[in-house]
């Protein structure tokens, strides 16, 4: 089932500005992933935070978790028209056994 | 390189042709998983495994059966396809469930 939920879906900027994307979640979990897709390609892992962990960096990447508001949010910092591309968050399930993704955001950075 | 590999990337069949999509992983990964992705409706979990011969459902398993004899491999098999199983095909393995996972390239199928 599709726990997280990313908003907004479709976003437009252009380069050199900040994009930021969030994540909501229903259920407890133990940690929160973020992925990029470009269009028709598989998957890459950008960022995990744990669930004790509140904000953790990446190059231009800046990833918040807040458990008490079950919300994620990424941060892509200076954005170049290579960043376009969807992206997703990923929460593991009540299980345990596997990643829940949410539809995604869109981002599109124009030159 | 660790990947994860698919094939066919790109496959047209007729309803009812049986058909199965390999995967194949090198990175010594337990676990590994199936989603397929459609517009507006995201990644959608098809079938998952923990372990060789262990395997489970996921969110949307009709219409879908998967093995997992080997380690690094986990096909996907369509024994009678039908058009709603148009979409695209994603293999992915990683450590254990919850951990990053690795996904392959895609899997394009349409089913007339």
């Amino acid at each position: 089932s599709q726990q997280g939920e990313e908003d907004p879906q479709a976003l437009s900027i252009q380069e050199g500005e900040n994009a930021t994307m969030n994540c909501s979640y229903k259920t407890s979990i133990n940690n929160l992933q973020w992925y990029r897709q470009n269009s028709g390609r598989g998957l890459v892992h950008l960022i995990l935070i744990r669930s004790n962990e509140r904000e953790k960096h990446s190059g231009r990447l800046r990833v918040t978790l807040d458990t008490s508001k079950k919300s994620s949010s990424l941060l892509i910092t200076a954005s170049r028209a290579a960043d376009t591309a969807s992206y997703f968050c990923a929460t593991d399930s009540n299980s345990g056994y596997a990643l829940n993704f949410g539809k995604g955001t869109s981002l599109l950075v124009t030159p | 390189e660790a990947q994860v590999t698919q094939n066919p990337r790109y496959l047209i069949t007729v309803t009812g042709k049986k058909l199965t999509v390999t995967c194949s992983q090198n990175m010594n990964h337990e676990y590994m998983s199936w989603y397929r992705q459609d517009p507006g409706l995201g990644l959608r979990q098809i079938y998952y495994s923990m372990n060789v011969e262990v395997t489970d459902k996921g969110d949307v398993p009709e219409g879908y059966k998967v093995s997992r004899k080997e380690k690094r491999n986990f096909p996907l098999i369509l024994e009678s396809p039908s058009p709603n199983q148009t979409s695209l095909y994603f293999c992915a393995s990683s450590l254990q469930g919850r951990h990053t996972q690795y996904f392959g390239p895609g899997t394009r199928l349409t089913v007339l």
